[in-house]
């Protein structure tokens, strides 16, 4: 069965300071793993996706994610923080033996500080 | 680009009463999704439609029905609400329903029950 865990479920940095979020999942079979973001009283939006194809996922706004099998990781990196930035992040995994149902993990919060 | 349109944005109903959320997409999408995120739970999947004329049950369909009125909409109807469905509500839509297809999120309906 497929779980996704976030490490952290707040996350402070400041404005110009690199940013990680850490995501460990559990799947029987090769994965999909996605990162998706919510800014306030908005809908999910895909950042970045990893299906299989190469180990460093580069996404949206700056944004990247490597898959680590051996630690079954797949944090979310950005070199610079924006205050745009300021959202709550969800690590997301699927497996096609859980026919096309995404589980999510509990999200984590990121606060940009001046 | 209207994308995944939801209606109401905020219902508060009292316990015992009924209601039907409504989805709509205009991306000509075949598979549709109805969420539910709780605090620190991330997002549950309460019923999905693979394509229009079907629906199946999510992890957390109990108290919840859904109807795919076509391809562009989708409902999701609680029949007798109580408070444990308190939560925003997501619909989300994705071209083929694959498990690694990106998913296109409404704005959310954010539904108290008293």
């Amino acid at each position: 069965a497929q779980s996704v865990t976030q490490l952290d479920s707040h996350v402070s940095v400041s404005e110009g300071t690199p940013v990680l979020l850490r995501c460990n999942y559990s799947s029987s079979y090769s994965p999909s793993l996605f990162w998706y973001v919510q800014h306030p009283n908005k809908g999910l939006q895909l950042l970045l996706k990893y299906t299989s194809a190469a180990t460093l996922v580069k996404g949206i706004n700056g944004f990247e994610a490597e898959f680590k099998k051996s630690e079954t990781s797949f944090h979310l990196t950005k070199p610079s923080a924006h205050m745009s930035d300021a959202a709550e992040y969800f690590c997301v995994v699927s497996e096609e033996a859980a026919g096309n149902k995404l589980t999510f993990g509990g999200g984590t919060r990121v606060l940009v500080k001046p | 680009n209207a994308g995944v349109t939801q209606t109401p944005k905020f219902q508060v109903l009292k316990t015992g009463q009924s209601m039907t959320l409504q989805c709509a997409q205009d991306m000509n999408h075949n598979s549709m999704y109805w969420y539910r995120q709780d605090p620190g739970m991330g997002l549950r999947l309460i019923y999905y439609s693979a394509s229009e004329g079907t629906t199946d049950k999510g992890e957390v369909p109990n108290g919840y029905n859904v109807s795919r009125l076509n391809k562009r909409e989708f409902s999701l109807r609680l029949e007798s609400a109580a408070p444990s469905q308190t939560s925003v509500y997501f619909c989300a839509s994705s071209e083929m329903g694959r498990h690694n297809e990106k998913l296109f999120f409404g704005s959310g309906t954010q539904l108290s029950v008293l």
